[in-house]
């Protein structure tokens, strides 16, 4: 079945740069997009970028400039790093899969939560 | 970006009523709209896409419908386990971008 899973650090401090690795199994990366989505406490997601099935990236234009995604098809890896972290980056992160017949994300890692505090 | 304005913020009902949700989106999105649910601790689930479309799965007192740029979830037959919070995010234009949320009390 699908799955997906973030792993990373659960502490980072100001000014640092953040890495996190979403492991998917169930699908190829070839086949599917898959998208990181991030969350304060108590608020509503945001989208912060997406690895297309065809190795292209998109990303939040708001996030852009500090994002990078990435991928290794041969360890059906998606990589997320994202520089500069603020207190206001503290929130869950989670990878997801498009669906088969939707953009929109049918399905979610369980999510990691990372803290920005020194 | 498109907003999404999400009402209301919160609500509660009895278990066997009917609540409705609903989602104003600052622009037209073609019906390229989805709905979740998200209970606490929990990643969010996908209950409807398309604006109507019911995911594999989801049980049929879910459903969406629209008017406009307006889009609703209707909730018939309230269970216990539908206490959560629900999220609205339209995939019509980047960024893909969600409303804030109702959260929804049984009582």
């Amino acid at each position: 079945q699908v799955q997906l899973k973030e792993s990373g650090p659960g502490l980072v401090q100001p000014s640092e740069t953040l890495s996190l690795t979403c492991t998917v199994s169930g699908f190829s990366l070839t086949s599917y997009s898959v998208s990181w989505v991030r969350q304060p406490s108590g608020k509503g997601p945001e989208w912060m970028g997406r690895m297309w099935y065809d190795g292209d990236t998109a990303y939040n234009s708001a996030l852009k400039s500090r994002l990078s995604i990435s991928r290794d098809t041969s360890k059906n890896q998606v990589f997320l790093k994202m520089n500069s972290l603020q207190t206001d980056d503290t929130g869950t992160y989670y990878c997801t899969r498009d669906g088969p017949l939707t953009t929109s994300f049918a399905y979610w890692g369980q999510g990691t939560l990372v803290t920005v505090s020194s | 970006d498109i907003q999404m304005t999400q009402s209301p913020a919160s609500l509660s009902a009895s278990l066997g009523e009917t609540v409705t949700i609903e989602c104003l989106a600052s622009e037209d999105i073609y019906s390229n709209l989805a709905w979740y649910q998200q209970k606490p601790g929990k990643s969010p689930q996908l209950l409807i896409y398309d604006a109507s479309s019911l995911q594999d799965g989801v049980p049929s007192r879910f459903s969406g419908s629209e008017s406009g740029t307006q889009y609703s979830l209707e909730i018939n037959s309230l269970q216990s386990e539908d206490a959560a919070t629900y999220f609205c995010q339209q995939h019509h234009d980047y960024p893909p971008t969600f409303g804030g949320g109702t959260k929804l009390e049984l009582k």
